[in-house]
């Protein structure tokens, strides 16, 4: 089975700092990573995905992820937040050939002005 | 191009009654997903449609949820009678299919229940 972990639950960082959310995930099989974003009353929005090939991931909005077998992980960054980032972030996994999403408990970045 | 849509929005209903959502995939996409997302947590798959046919509802609470899409098209979630626990976003995505490649899901704007 699939999990996935966000360590943080809530990140405040102010307007021009460069932010890190932090992802880790199990599995016994290979599998494809994503992080969505959710700003607030609405549904998910893709970011990024890994499926395959260059481990640095580049997605909308100026941010980014590097996959890293070895950890497990598959961290969010972005150099310089601005306050339309402010929203809730799901790292989320899928076996490779399935397509069943499994979300980690999101991860709440407010912007500071 | 339209996306996901759902309806309500939200939901006000007590305890023991009875609710309905409705969601209209985006058009072509043969796979229809139904996600409970309780606050705090994650979205959680309750029921995944290929067209009309279901592909997994092994986390659906078969006594009380149940899930339709008759024509392949649209599909509606009931949930019958309510339980406090039920409060949740639950929202609705589509892909264009299912098969060993990857398809993005996208989701639809959610409906928020919450039960008295």
């Amino acid at each position: 089975a699939q999990s996935v972990t966000q360590l943080d639950s809530q990140v405040p960082v102010f307007e021009e700092a460069p932010v890190e959310l932090r992802c880790n995930y199990s599995s016994s099989v290979s599998v494809y990573l994503f992080w969505y974003v959710q700003y607030p009353n609405q549904g998910l929005q893709l970011l990024l995905k890994y499926l395959s090939g260059s481990t640095l991931v580049k997605g909308i909005n100026g941010f980014e992820a590097e996959f890293n077998k070895s950890q497990t992980s598959f961290h969010l960054r972005k150099p310089s937040v601005h306050i339309s980032d402010t929203a809730e972030y799901f790292c989320a996994v899928i076996k490779t050939g399935a397509n069943n999403l499994f979300f980690g408990t999101g991860t709440r970045l407010t912007v500071i002005p | 191009e339209a996306g996901v849509a759902q309806s309500p929005r939200y939901k006000i209903i007590e305890k023991r009654q009875s609710v309905a959502f409705w969601c209209n995939p985006i058009s072509g996409h043969a796979t229809l997903y139904w996600y409970q997302q309780i606050l705090g947590q994650g979205p959680k798959l309750l029921i995944q449609f290929q067209n009309n046919g279901v592909v997994d509802d092994s986390q659906l609470p078969k006594d009380r949820f149940s899930a339709e899409r008759l024509k392949g098209v649209d599909s509606t979630l009931k949930i019958q009678p309510a339980k406090l626990e039920d409060s949740a976003v639950y929202l609705c995505a589509s892909s264009l299919r299912t098969d060993n490649s990857y398809n993005e899901q996208f989701f639809g704007p959610g409906t928020r229940l919450t039960v008295l």
